[in-house]
């Protein structure tokens, strides 16, 4: 079976410290990972996936398959960086995305 | 180019009553995937449809039910409704699955009471 953890619900920095949010997962196959954002009152969108070995405003994650995680890191966090962060896992033969249960990212002035 | 439009965006059903939410992908896209949103449980994925066929299924009693037509354009039906089923129900789209990442609607609420 698949599944996604975040251990933390909620993350509380400061704006300009660094952030990582933490993804474990587990899987038995060749995964792909994906982090996904919500913003205040907006829809779910994708932020990046890990095939695509983006950045994507200043947020980075690098799938490491020995530690089957995929955290997601930003070195200088930012005011409009709050939102909920949700890491999904899909892989060969399920088209499903499996989330984890989220954490609420808030950066405080 | 229009995102994932769904209809209605809030919904108040009876118990024991059904419900239809209807669910417009993306232009082009010929894979949509529904999931349910619960503070509880999160977001559990129900189904998963591709050019009119269902590939995945997700844990869910019988009474959820999907189609997807020939347009791409996707619906749900719940029947006897239950108030644990209150819940956003989140329509998504993608080109061809989940690896190439889902277009999120923003949602039907439904509530049953």
């Amino acid at each position: 079976a698949q599944r996604v953890t975040q251990p933390e619900k909620l993350l509380s920095v400061f704006k300009g410290a660094p952030v990582e949010l933490k993804c474990n997962y587990s899987y038995s196959g060749s995964p792909e990972l994906f982090w996904y954002v919500q913003y205040s009152r907006q829809r779910l969108q994708l932020l990046l996936r890990h095939i695509s070995r983006e950045s994507i405003k200043g947020f980075t994650a690098d799938l490491n398959k020995g530690e089957t995680s995929f955290h997601l890191k930003k070195p200088f966090a930012q005011e409009e960086d709050s939102a909920m962060y949700y890491c999904a896992l899909s892989g060969s033969g399920f088209q499903k995305l499996v989330f984890g249960t989220g954490t609420r990212l808030l950066v405080s002035p | 180019k229009a995102g994932v439009t769904q209809t209605p965006r809030y919904l108040i059903k009876t118990r024991g009553q059904q419900v239809t939410l209807s669910c417009s992908p993306i232009s082009g896209h010929r894979s949509v995937s529904w999931y349910q949103q619960t503070p509880g449980q999160g977001l559990q994925f129900l189904f998963e449809y591709f050019s009119e066929t269902q590939r995945n299924k997700g844990n869910f009693p019988g009474r959820f039910s999907g189609r997807q037509f020939s347009n791409s354009r996707s619906e749900m039906n719940v029947s006897t409704l239950e108030l644990g089923d209150s819940a956003l129900y989140l329509c998504a789209s993608s080109l061809e699955g989940a690896t190439y990442g889902y277009t999120f609607g923003s949602g039907t609420r439904l509530t049953v009471v």
